[in-house]
Formats: structure tokens, sequence, C-alpha cells
């Protein structure tokens, strides 16, 4: 089955500490994006890549950051900057990477972070 | 630039009424118009979507859009709802590049 998969489903983190967010997809898609969903806030788009060894800062990159090594993976790495990382994080992928404005976004099943 | 506005935060609906969700657009650009739906504590699937031609969409489970070029519209409708479609429905546009500008939300609660 083609998907997208992110790991962990919930993840706790003390104040200080980085931590990692893993987003993989076999969907064969070029273009991968993070988004950060707070009540009634809707998506937030952090992070987005076009293509391998390429990306670009979304809307609210400040205190975050990704790697694009592999076509199929996107880890996302929230650092002890960002003040408040609590949230719901959804990956996306869509076949890319023209930056095509009719492609359809495919969303993982989230990631929920609680800072302790 | 792209903005998207859903109207309303919360819809409380009762089983088998019909329910419209409202969802306004900008755009400087040519319109491409989503709508997602969000399970509890699940991912976004889309619905439907909006791309060229007919100005009526529709999906496999009822719902239906109609792109409203003169009114910046394209509300989500459906004539006759069940319990399983309570969920959270977002409203995007797609900006350059690739991305999607989203709305608020709008949680329906479909009521027995």
């Amino acid at each position: 089955d083609g998907g997208i998969t992110q790991s962990p489903k919930y993840l706790f983190r003390k104040e200080g500490q980085n931590v990692t967010l893993s987003c993989e997809q076999n969907l064969n898609h070029d273009a991968m994006y993070w988004y950060r969903q707070d009540p009634g806030q809707g998506l937030r788009l952090i992070y987005y890549s076009q293509i391998v060894n390429d990306f670009q800062k979304g809307d609210i990159a400040e205190g975050y950051s990704v790697s694009r090594e592999k076509k199929e993976s996107f880890p996302l790495t929230v650092t002890s900057a960002q003040k408040n990382p609590t949230a719901f994080y959804l990956c996306a992928s869509s076949l890319g990477p023209s930056g095509g404005r009719t492609d359809t976004q495919y969303f993982g099943p989230g990631t929920r972070l609680t800072v302790l | 630039a792209q903005s998207v506005t859903q109207l309303d935060s919360q819809v409380p609906v009762f089983e088998e009424a019909p329910v419209e969700l409202r969802c306004n657009y900008s755009s400087s650009v040519s319109v491409y118009l989503f709508w997602y739906v969000q399970y509890p504590n699940q991912g976004l699937q889309l619905l439907l979507k909006y791309l060229s031609g007919s100005t009526l969409v529709e999906s496999i489970n009822g719902f239906e859009a109609e792109f409203n070029k003169s009114q910046t519209s394209f509300h989500l409708r459906k004539p006759s709802v069940h319990i399983s479609d309570t969920a959270e429905y977002f409203c995007a546009v797609s900006a350059l590049r690739g991305k999607l500008i989203f709305g608020q939300g709008t949680e329906l609660s479909v009521k027995p």
C-alpha cells in the first residue's frame, strides 16, 4: 500500500530538548511539506521541499529545521528555540516537482507533540 | 497573495438535515480550490477539488461544492448528513510553488 507514515504518533519533550519527527512516503512524490496544526488556526506551513537536497521556509519556520537527503524522507527537527512547540504536526507530499498548483497533497496521520 | 476564510468555526446539525460549510477565498492568480476532511486525531483526506471546467464538483460520499467566481466562494454542501460526517473540514487555495493556504477549519457536529 502506498502512503505516508509519520512516527511517533505521540511525542513528549522536556523544555530545552530537540526532537525529530519522522516522515516517510512511498508514493514516489517529489514534493513534501510540514504543517503545524493548532486548534482554531487551521494548518500553517513550516517547511517544504520540491526536490531532494532542496527545501524552503514556510510561514512559521523559526525554531524548526529539516533535511531532504532522500526522496522518500523529510524529517522535521523541533529545536529548543521553538517557544511553543506543543501542537499536532502533519506531513504531506505531492507529485511535484515543478510546484504544480493543481497537485493534490496527501497527508500522513500526524504526530502530536507535547512539551512537559 | 492568496487567503481563505471559513466563515463558521462550528456547525451543529441534526442527522439527515442539509448542511452548508462556507468558504471564501482571495487569489491574485488563477484559482484552484480544495476541500479536505479530518477525522479526530487523523491526517487530512481530500474530499473534492476545483481545477477548471464545471463549477460544480462532487465527492464520492455525497458532498458537493460550487465555485462562484463573482462571489469568490467555494461553499461545501450535503443534502442529508450522517453521524459519520462528524469531522473538521478545511478549505484551501493553491498558492505558488505547490503550496496550499488553508482556512481555519469548520467543525461539523452531526447529532442524532
